[in-house]
């Protein structure tokens, strides 16, 4: 059973531009999470969706910040307009009922 | 989501058992306790979860005390693999899951 899978493991942006990450869950997962990580910090909570729902996105920046989880196809966080503060590791994690399992990140780093 | 404490550092001898430690005095009933790890910057690892009960799984141990204050995560031969960042972390288990809350968590350190 494979695993998390993100992609692209890392990314490199210039500022201006978007970022797009992908992340599919496990098989038979309906529940997936995003977490930031910034340098030399802890995980932090962005959003919680289920199929074609947000269902918790306390942890979302107001701005440029969205994710969809679509009813086919892997969930996507989209950031636009990135500037250097998003340089961060971003973390999806995924579960049927309550175990998160994370994936192996992406990494952004915006010029 | 109940706080957790944890010390910032642990060392440990590679062969020996490695105790890490948790209070999470304020946790309510329904309150799981979940350990992670996450090792150099991989994404976290599931290690083991608990409501009251001690549980064994082919990774660690988890005792937690008998008011649930407080619990200890125990890898019983650690290797020199399992030095990460381990991460005690109190929260519901809803009938929709919900968010897990990091703290800063316990570096442990294995050493020859």
């Amino acid at each position: 059973n494979a695993g998390v899978m993100q992609n692209p493991r890392h990314l490199v942006r210039r500022r201006g531009q978007e970022a797009r990450l992908r992340c599919s869950p496990m098989k038979g997962h309906s529940h997936v999470y995003w977490y930031r990580q910034l340098p030399e910090e802890g995980l932090k909570f962005m959003v919680y969706l289920q199929k074609e729902n947000i269902i918790d996105e306390s942890g979302m920046p107001k701005e440029r910040f969205s994710a969809e989880f679509p009813k086919e196809g892997p969930s996507i966080l989209r950031i636009q307009q990135v500037v250097r503060g998003d340089s961060a590791a971003y973390f999806c994690a995924s579960s049927h009922q309550e175990t998160q399992y994370f994936g192996p990140g992406t990494r952004l780093l915006v010029l | 989501d109940a706080k957790t404490t944890q010390p910032t550092s642990m060392d440990c001898a590679e062969g020996r058992a490695a105790n890490l430690p948790c209070n999470h005095s304020t946790i309510s009933g329904n309150e799981y306790v979940y350990w992670y790890r996450q090792i150099h910057s991989q994404g976290p690892q599931y290690i083991i979860h608990g409501l009251k009960n001690n549980e064994t799984n082919e990774m660690a141990s988890l005792i937690i005390t008998e008011d649930r204050k407080s619990s200890t995560l125990i890898l019983p031969h650690a290797t020199l693999r399992d030095t990460a960042v381990y991460y005690c972390i109190v929260r519901q288990n809803t009938g929709t899951a919900s968010k897990l809350t990091f703290g800063t968590g316990t570096r442990l350190q294995v050493t020859l």
